[in-house]
């Protein structure tokens, strides 16, 4: 079993729809959480790190559940723009971080 | 401007040479990480250094090797023991986690990454 466990997807939804990625991760000691944006061939960029009271920027919500160890992003109102690969990533206070395989979203007209 | 650097953007190499990859920050960041990126997957951790002259193994570090002389300099070198080098090689810093605080914070700040074609 992979200490992080995303859905892969693909999630193809239209312009205006509301899509909820979610994620899992095995290791309890983790103590950072954070969504990342990766678009094709390009870095990972930091979307939103995800606190333990939930936290909202804009059209985007992240939510953690230290009981259930999962962690979840909420896109509202999709725009093309928020195609691109989402990546789910846990930390541990000793610095190492692990990835998550990503989950693809394409948004269409 | 602040950033970080990889360089070179493309990489060829042939079979059984080693290559260094280069990764630079101005972030005064301590913590440095190596991750490789295979088609279709998530980054896997190489190596990583929370201070200098010193670094840990991350899940596949072998074939693979790195130093830390300068706390903006972190490179990787691929050596002719990795096996299946070709990937997209990504470089990334953190300022570390801070001690004692409720929550820890380590976001990552990655580099425009290195992609290594073994000919």
């Amino acid at each position: 079993r992979k200490e992080v466990e995303q859905d892969p997807g693909p999630f193809n939804v239209p312009e205006g729809a509301t899509v909820a990625f979610n994620c899992t991760y095995s290791n309890s000691a983790s103590q950072s959480f954070f969504w990342y944006r990766q678009d094709c061939r390009k870095e990972p960029k930091l979307l939103m790190s995800v606190y333990s009271s939930g936290n909202e920027d804009g059209r985007f919500t992240a939510q953690l559940n230290r009981a259930s160890q999962y962690i979840s992003l909420l896109i509202r109102d999709s725009k093309l723009s928020d195609s691109a690969t989402y990546l789910c990533v846990v930390s541990t206070n000793a610095g190492k971080s692990t990835f998550g395989d990503g989950t693809t979203l394409t948004v269409k007209p | 401007d602040g950033g970080i650097t990889q360089s070179p953007k493309y990489l060829f190499r042939k079979e059984g040479q080693n290559v260094t990859l280069s990764c630079e920050q101005n972030l005064n960041h301590d913590a440095m990480y190596w991750y490789r990126q295979d088609p279709g997957q998530g980054l896997r951790l190489i190596y990583y250094s929370q201070i200098v002259n010193d670094f840990q193994k991350g899940d596949i570090a072998e074939g693979y090797s790195v130093s830390r002389e300068k706390k903006e300099s972190f490179p990787l070198t691929v050596t002719s023991a990795q096996k299946n080098p070709t990937a997209f090689y990504l470089c990334a810093s953190s300022p570390l986690g801070l001690a004692g605080a409720r929550e820890a914070y380590n976001e990552q700040f990655f580099g425009p990454g290195t992609r290594l074609t073994v000919l």
